[in-house]
């Protein structure tokens, strides 16, 4: 099983700052990576997926870049809607996919 | 557009068979691969299975021995079955749809709401 390590846990940012997310594989993934975000009581959203294509109608400020193990999703400028949980995803080997542990983007 | 809506019994008590469904409404359940994923209170997200809508399915070995997720296309919907629950299932329960692109598929386009589960006698 491929384990997928997120950091930091918990990112504190102001409005308008950019917040960098880290996600690392266990093993090569190649670009076979998603990013979703979750905000309290509603299903995870996809962001990105192939590592750094966006989504239908996500914002261009999100970001994703990477391969192999180390990956990264940028938020240039945050928003007030921003602040949310976000995951990183292995769709490379299957079974099991599997999701990183969230990195929480809270308020500074 | 497409949408998926979980639905179920609430409460499951320990040893017995929880069992959920999902309903997928503005497209064709055909040509696609529909997951379970739960979350349990305050944690992350666990990818339960998958089907095809032919019914060929592959399931996370930590729970493939408990697990089964069955396809009906003339009703449009898909459904889990998780025998022998305990408290450790106690989780909300979403069904979602991976694209099929060969750059995406494996990931998550379309997710239901999502549906809680609780474990207890």
């Amino acid at each position: 099983e491929i384990v997928m390590t997120q950091s930091p846990a918990t990112l504190s940012v102001s409005p308008g700052e950019r917040a960098t997310l880290s996600c690392r594989a266990s093993q090569s993934i190649s670009s076979n990576l998603a990013w979703y975000q979750q905000k309290p009581g509603q299903a995870p959203r996809l962001l990105i997926y192939a590592a750094s294509t966006r989504a239908t109608d996500i914002p261009a400020r999100f970001s994703g870049s990477g391969s192999g193990t180390e990956f990264t999703l940028t938020i240039s400028s945050l928003q007030s809607e921003d602040f949310a949980v976000y995951y990183c995803q292995q769709y490379n080997n299957w079974p099991p996919w599997t999701f990183g542990q969230g990195t929480k983007v809270e308020f500074k | 557009q497409v949408r998926l809506q979980e639905s179920g019994p609430g409460l499951v008590k320990p040893s017995e068979t929880l069992s959920l469904t999902c309903t997928v409404s503005g497209g064709s359940i055909s040509s696609f691969y529909w997951s379970w994923i739960r979350q349990p209170p305050g944690r992350g997200l666990e990818w339960i299975g998958y089907i095809y809508y032919s019914g060929s399915t592959d399931y996370n070995p930590s729970l493939k021995s408990r697990v089964t997720i069955s396809v009906d296309t003339s009703k449009n919907h898909f459904s889990l079955r998780l025998k022998s629950v305990t408290a450790a299932d106690t989780a909300v329960y979403y069904c979602a749809r991976s694209p099929p692109g060969i750059t995406e598929w494996g990931s998550f386009d379309i997710w239901g709401q999502g549906t809680m589960v609780t474990v207890s006698s």
